[in-house]
């Protein structure tokens, strides 16, 4: 049974701050997606990374896959209020099930 | 990006009666749906994994004859919760996938069961 952990579990900052979460397995990922999920409302695909080193950017967004595949961080620069949420790590590990993360739950303080 | 749709969005139901979840993709021919349940305040946990025209496949743990998935067509599965108890009270979320691993989310269902 693969395990992942995020970690924080929860995180409050002022808008305009920098932040960090990760998201680590205790196994190998075949592939790995982030998603953000707001109240009462499913989770929302942000990204997809498959390659050991991977990063990507979506606008303020900077996700990083590890190099042995078996970790990923999420850096916001210049956090905004419109960035609070629960964002969650996926992964797979050689089939089409999708095992998610413990969840991080931001909040930017206006 | 896909669009999946769930009906009803929220539904309150007396204990012992049953429920039906409608999960669809808008726009394209999911290959596969999934089953997930979440808990306040914890992250999702896959239920079962359905594919068109197949027998659903469940996690451990999970009842299939209390959880009956039905994967109609490529666009619609549904989940019944039968003879629903107050512990089935929870927030259902479906997915969909077509290719690739990427798996789309619908809205998700709150159950209430009283």
């Amino acid at each position: 049974t693969q395990l992942l952990e995020q970690s924080p579990q929860f995180l409050s900052i002022q808008e305009g701050e920098n932040l960090t979460v990760y998201c680590n397995s205790s196994s190998v990922f075949s592939s790995l997606q982030w998603y953000r999920q707001e109240p009462g409302e499913g989770p929302v695909l942000l990204v997809t990374v498959v390659t050991g080193g991977e990063v990507k950017k979506l606008k303020r967004l900077t996700f990083q896959f590890g190099d042995a595949r078996k970790d990923s961080s999420l850096h916001i620069t210049a956090a905004q209020p419109g960035d609070t949420g629960l964002y969650l790590c996926a992964g797979t590990f050689g089939n089409e099930k999708l095992t998610f993360g413990t969840g991080t739950r931001l909040t930017i303080i206006p | 990006g896909a669009v999946v749709s769930q009906h009803p969005s929220r539904v309150i139901c007396k204990s012992g009666t049953s429920v039906k979840i409608e999960c669809r993709s808008l726009d394209f021919q999911a290959t596969t749906m999934f089953w997930y349940r979440q808990f306040p305040k914890q992250s999702l946990m896959l239920m079962a994994t359905s594919n068109e025209g197949s027998k659903a496949t469940y996690e451990q743990g999970v009842e299939k004859d209390k959880f009956l998935i039905n994967h109609a067509s490529l666009t619609l599965s549904t989940l019944t919760v039968t003879s629903a108890h107050p512990e089935d009270s929870s927030f259902y979320i479906c997915s969909a996938r077509w290719e690739g691993v990427e798996q789309y989310f619908g809205p998700g269902t709150r159950l209430t069961v009283t």
